[in-house]
């Protein structure tokens, strides 16, 4: 079946870094992939959609220059938080189009657990 | 605009008995699919089922059944006989074409022992 991996499941940084977080696709071509928010008792919350070889486009009210997106190939796409800060501690979970069964579901990581300090 | 509806914030019910968690969505394209993802305390969204707008038999899974009824926009779920790792947050989804995935706000359930 279609799986999606995605690194790391948990990551503590410090205010001000950096953190990369990979989502790849292991056993299909994703064409499009989706990333996700999600807040303490809270819903998911689209962030931004990525094609492969094309911009992302970002969803109103998320800075493009703070979460940049990459999906230079069909199997992986990268979000990456430039200067985080404490409010960016979150779950991030991306979701994968494409596999089997391609146009009736997606596929989801496991998400990523950010923890700024 | 596509939305989701999950009135229940959180429920909780004590182990066996049988609890519905309720989903509304709204949508103007014919052709739509709607999910229902479990996510238990480690954060990981559990695949449960996916139905397609033109599909509306109800589906049985072991203790686990769906009633959709586009009459009502409704896509129920039920869960008989609960055990205490039924105990997540419930989400409910729908999208159509390629876009992606709307959630509704998630239903928390507790089954208590």
């Amino acid at each position: 079946g279609a799986v999606v991996s995605q690194h790391p499941s948990r990551v503590i940084c410090k205010s001000g870094t950096s953190v990369k977080i990979e989502c790849r696709s292991l056993d299909f071509q994703a064409t499009t992939m989706f990333w996700y928010r999600q807040f303490p008792k809270q819903s998911l919350m689209l962030m931004a959609t990525s094609n492969e070889g094309s911009k992302a486009t970002y969803e109103q009210g998320v800075e493009k220059d703070k979460f940049l997106i990459n999906h230079a190939s069909l199997t992986l796409s990268t979000l990456t938080v430039t200067s985080a800060h404490p409010e960016d501690s979150s779950f991030y979970i991306c979701s994968a189009v494409g596999g089997p069964g391609f146009n009736y579901g997606y596929t989801f990581g496991s998400g990523t657990r950010l923890t700024v300090v | 605009a596509q939305k989701v509806t999950q009135a229940q914030t959180e429920i909780s019910v004590v182990e066996k008995e049988d609890v519905t968690l309720d989903c509304v969505y709204e949508t103007r394209d014919t052709t739509y699919y709607l999910f229902w993802y479990k996510q238990p305390p480690s954060g990981e969204l559990v695949f449960l089922i996916r139905r397609n707008s033109f599909d509306e038999q109800n589906e049985i899974s072991g203790r686990y059944s769906w009633n959709f009824q586009k009459s009502t926009s409704s896509f129920n779920f039920t869960i008989t006989a609960s055990q205490v790792v039924d105990s997540a947050v419930y989400f409910c989804a729908l999208r159509s074409g390629n876009t992606p995935l709307v959630f509704g706000k998630g239903t928390r359930l507790s089954v208590i022992a």
